[in-house]
């Protein structure tokens, strides 16, 4: 499909593991966004690619986690050393410039 | 710092009825508000995105306005459906970032 995928779309591990997430933005969106999403509450913004310029990472919680972006293509993040608090729906979107994000449906994450 | 507010937090109507929600920001500085909805376990669905220069966007059944100086949105849904039960979230672009409000639950009952 030519939507924004997103894997795995479950993950269970055990606290202090390192997990990777990966989002495959939709072809030829410049902007890539994580956001995440924990229970009954709303989402909160983490880091932002736009094209070559150096990441937004003003939402990222602590330096455990970190995301990468290949160019204009797939973007992983990653979660060092988790931890419960981690739990929540990863979600990433990519969109043009100022125009409507596109979400995939998200990683759970939890973290036992 | 933006914070984005939406009321009410949940609603439950009978199918036919004609809804509103609100979406309120503290910053006015917005490139543009977004309305998305949410269903159980999946990511979110864009359903209309207004410019900062806009008023008002319409999508069928949808209408959603925007009154930047007072810093508020809102939803109109008309003429409720069950297919329309999820929960509705309001964004606004801020810096190139969207700040999400926490959402209306939102049941349509037959």
């Amino acid at each position: 499909g030519a939507g924004v995928s997103q894997s795995p779309s479950n993950k269970v591990t055990e606290k202090g593991k390192d997990v990777e997430l990966r989002c495959d933005p939709i072809s030829g969106h410049t902007a890539l966004y994580w956001y995440r999403q924990r229970l009954g509450q709303g989402l909160e913004f983490l880091i932002y690619f736009q094209g070559n310029s150096a990441p937004d990472k003003s939402g990222l919680p602590s330096d455990r986690f970190s995301a990468e972006r290949t160019g204009e293509s797939v973007s992983t993040l990653t979660i060092q050393r988790t931890q419960q608090e981690d739990s929540a729906v990863y979600l990433c979107a990519s969109s043009l410039d100022h125009q409507p994000q596109h979400f995939g449906d998200g990683t759970r994450l939890s973290i036992l | 710092k933006q914070e984005v507010t939406q009321i009410p937090a949940a609603l439950s109507v009978p199918e036919g009825e004609n809804l509103v929600l609100n979406c309120s920001f503290t910053d006015s500085a917005i490139y543009n508000l977004q309305w998305f909805r949410q269903d159980p376990g999946k990511g979110l669905t864009s359903l209309l995105l207004i410019q900062s220069s806009q008023r008002e966007q319409t999508s069928g059944r949808l209408n959603a306005s925007l009154d930047k100086s007072s810093g508020r949105s809102t939803l109109y849904i008309a003429a409720s459906q069950p297919g329309d039960s999820a929960t509705y979230l309001c964004a606004v672009d801020n810096t190139d970032k969207l700040i999400f409000g926490t959402g209306t639950r939102l049941q349509v009952f037959p």
